[in-house]
């Protein structure tokens, strides 16, 4: 089975402070994923890797950046949290199969800015 | 316009019943389609992939109406462990990146 971990459930932080979101793959996918999940909007992507130390611009990736470091690492930073950054955040990895690339997501992390 | 956009919901339906949802695209050139559910507080997890022809996973049908740029999924003899919210996934130019929908929720009464 696939496994998408992330380094936390829940975490409350302050404004300002400086927030690192941890996801690891444990499938060698090539592909990793950040997203954030707000009632009614759906999934927005914030960035994406497709390679190690390769990143691209998801729609939102405005007050964040990442790093991929290793292939199986794809941390999300938040260099000064603001508190419309309230949200859950997921990390998802796909594969190619059938022609087309399945994401498998982790548990999520649910981020409070105060 | 949304580039995918579902009915929210939420559609309250006894069980047994049949519900089918919709789900419409914008990107005429979009090769790949997906339903995944999502449970309360938990991941999005892949239901099916659509394919051209439609698929059928047990009681889970899923269709792709390519002209008018629809999908979607029946859900036959429902069961309350069927309730969740449905998310509609399409994907982007390129194949790996998708756009999601926000989702149908769905709730199954005994």
């Amino acid at each position: 089975d696939v496994k998408v971990t992330q380094s936390s459930r829940y975490l409350v932080k302050r404004t300002g402070e400086k927030v690192f979101l941890e996801c690891v793959q444990d499938m060698d996918h090539e592909n990793m994923f950040w997203y954030r999940q707000d009632p009614g909007l759906g999934l927005r992507l914030i960035y994406f890797s497709y390679d190690v130390k390769m990143k691209e611009k998801g729609d939102i990736p405005e007050g964040y950046s990442v790093s991929r470091e290793k292939k199986e690492r794809f941390s999300l930073i938040l260099e000064s949290a603001s508190t419309n950054q309230t949200s859950m955040y997921l990390c998802a990895s796909s594969f190619y199969r059938d022609s087309t690339y399945e994401q498998y997501f982790g548990p999520g992390t649910r981020l409070t800015v105060t | 316009r949304k580039e995918v956009e579902q009915d929210p919901g939420p559609f309250n339906v006894p069980e047994g019943a049949t519900v089918a949802f919709n789900c419409t695209y914008s990107n005429s050139a979009s090769q790949s389609f997906f339903w995944y559910r999502q449970d309360c507080r938990k991941e999005p997890k892949l239901l099916m992939s659509v394919y051209s022809s439609g698929n059928e996973d047990g009681r889970f049908t899923a269709q792709l109406n390519r002209a008018s740029q629809y999908i979607s999924l029946l859900i036959r003899d429902s069961k309350l462990s069927d309730s969740a919210t449905y998310l509609c996934v399409v994907n982007k130019d390129s194949n790996y990146q998708l756009i999601w929908g926000a989702g149908t929720k769905l709730i199954i009464k005994p």
